[in-house]
């Protein structure tokens, strides 16, 4: 039924791990995003990919690799994690490359990820 | 490219009273749309209305409606007859070429 998925909700990890949050949806939408939301609440786009093609990538570090095997699914691999990588991540989708910017997003229930 | 304010960090309402909450933005496009989004304690991103810049009406969803002064660049969220299941953060955005751009958040309490 969940319309935007996210896997796991909660991570806990050590510094210097690898770990991957997984994002699916079933909405038929074709672009999917990853935002980061730190400490502060603030939201900031990390990744968009509209049908499998990397569309956005603002400044992220190169540890952050996402990859989308197919326009459902779009999952987020980081290695080396650092402390500041503690944060909520969110995936969200929508339809078309404009329909975010015009019809908004619907969001993933969020993973709260804790490097420690 | 899209910048997006919003200036109070933290609202309080009584509850069944109404509140509004500010936002300013700034952009070069001449056709974007604007939105506010909840996020309760769950966590969860929920839309909450959503207005087109082209359209001179102010949007309304039930008790959410928009004020927005599109020369101003000004888009203020009023929630009427506040319950205390509005208490969240919430959020303005405006879409920016491929993405939307949030702004900081308020904090809204709802006192009973």
């Amino acid at each position: 039924d969940t319309a935007v998925s996210q896997t796991p909700k909660y991570l806990v990890t050590q510094m210097g791990n690898d770990k991957s949050i997984k994002c699916e949806q079933n909405l038929g939408h074709d672009t999917m995003y990853w935002y980061k939301q730190d400490s502060k609440k603030f939201l900031k786009i990390m990744f968009s990919y509209n049908n499998k093609e990397l569309i956005i990538n603002e400044t992220v570090p190169n540890r952050f690799s996402p990859k989308s095997p197919d326009k459902a699914h779009l999952n987020l691999h980081i290695n080396s994690l650092e402390l500041g990588d503690s944060a909520v991540y969110f995936c969200a989708s929508s339809q078309g490359l404009g329909a975010g910017p015009n019809y908004g997003y619907t969001f993933g229930s969020g993973t709260r990820l804790t490097v420690v | 490219a899209q910048t997006v304010t919003q200036s109070q960090p933290e609202m309080s309402v009584q509850e069944a009273e109404t509140v509004t909450l500010s936002c300013t933005y700034d952009t070069s496009e001449s056709d974007y749309y604007l939105f506010w989004y909840k996020q309760p304690p769950s966590r969860q991103m929920i839309l909450v209305i959503r207005q087109e810049a082209y359209k001179q009406q102010n949007a309304t969803e039930n008790r959410f409606s928009v004020n927005f002064q599109k020369a101003a660049k000004s888009f203020s969220l009023k929630i009427s007859d506040s319950q205390l299941g509005d208490a969240a953060m919430y959020f303005c955005a405006g879409g920016d070429g491929n993405k939307l751009v949030f702004g900081a958040g308020t904090i809204l309490r709802v006192k009973s």
